[in-house]
């Protein structure tokens, strides 16, 4: 039962690198979700996809951009990574909207 | 917009004794309302959901929660805690209509210790 794998775990950065996270669901969710999370701050969405091929803005997309090219992985990437943006990254799916959300075990990125 | 608020950062019980997480959410319509635990290092895992019907509803590991319009909450409880219930634990409220349907919105979090 693998469920949403989110690779790498850890990872860090310098300042101005790029990267990706990808995230991988095996439950044929349509919906999927990117997430961070910061100290006394709760989960704050930063991008979604209602499906294949589609993405649309959360609360706090920007310096994020993301991918959704086939139904069973949601990619978010750093174009040029700033301190900002250490954090730990979470992805979710779900089956439909607002029906309970599925989370992977984080990626924690850390940016110097 | 949706807005929840977990107004106890942290909250320490001694094992055995009850337990209520309190949550406030600010929507203009009846919400989808959430309650999850995260454990240390790992994801959120969902304690119970409320969609509709009856307000007072179960959920895994002994716990339940009330929806209350009346005063806008969605408070946690359990009879007995558990040193394992030892986690931080979120409310989340969830748009079913307009332009934020299907996005959650999560409070910043309750963290619980347990006291043997």
């Amino acid at each position: 039962n693998a469920g949403v794998t989110q690779t790498p775990k850890f990872r860090v950065l310098k300042t101005g690198q790029s990267m990706t996270l990808l995230c991988a669901q095996d439950m044929n969710h349509e919906y999927m979700y990117w997430y961070r999370q910061d100290p006394g701050m709760g989960l704050r969405l930063i991008h979604y996809s209602v499906g294949e091929g589609t993405t649309a803005k959360g609360e706090v997309p920007d310096g994020y951009n993301v991918s959704r090219l086939k139904k069973q992985n949601f990619l978010l990437g750093l174009e040029s990574a700033a301190p900002s943006q250490t954090s730990v990254y979470f992805c979710a799916s779900s089956q439909g909207l607002n029906q309970p959300q599925h989370f992977g075990d984080g990626t924690r990125l850390s940016i110097l | 917009a949706q807005s929840v608020t977990q107004p106890d950062i942290h909250i320490t019980v001694s094992e055995g004794a009850s337990l209520e997480l309190r949550c406030n959410y600010s929507y203009g319509a009846t919400p989808y309302l959430f309650w999850y635990v995260q454990s240390p290092g790992q994801g959120l895992q969902l304690l119970l959901k409320y969609f509709s019907g009856d307000t007072l509803v179960q959920g895994i590991k002994g716990f339940e929660a009330e929806f209350k319009r009346s005063q806008s909450s969605f408070n946690l409880r359990k009879p007995s805690v558990h040193w394992s219930d030892a986690a931080e634990y979120f409310c989340a409220v969830g748009a079913n209509r307009g332009s934020t349907l299907g996005r959650l919105y999560f409070g910043r979090g309750t963290q619980l210790t347990v006291w043997p």
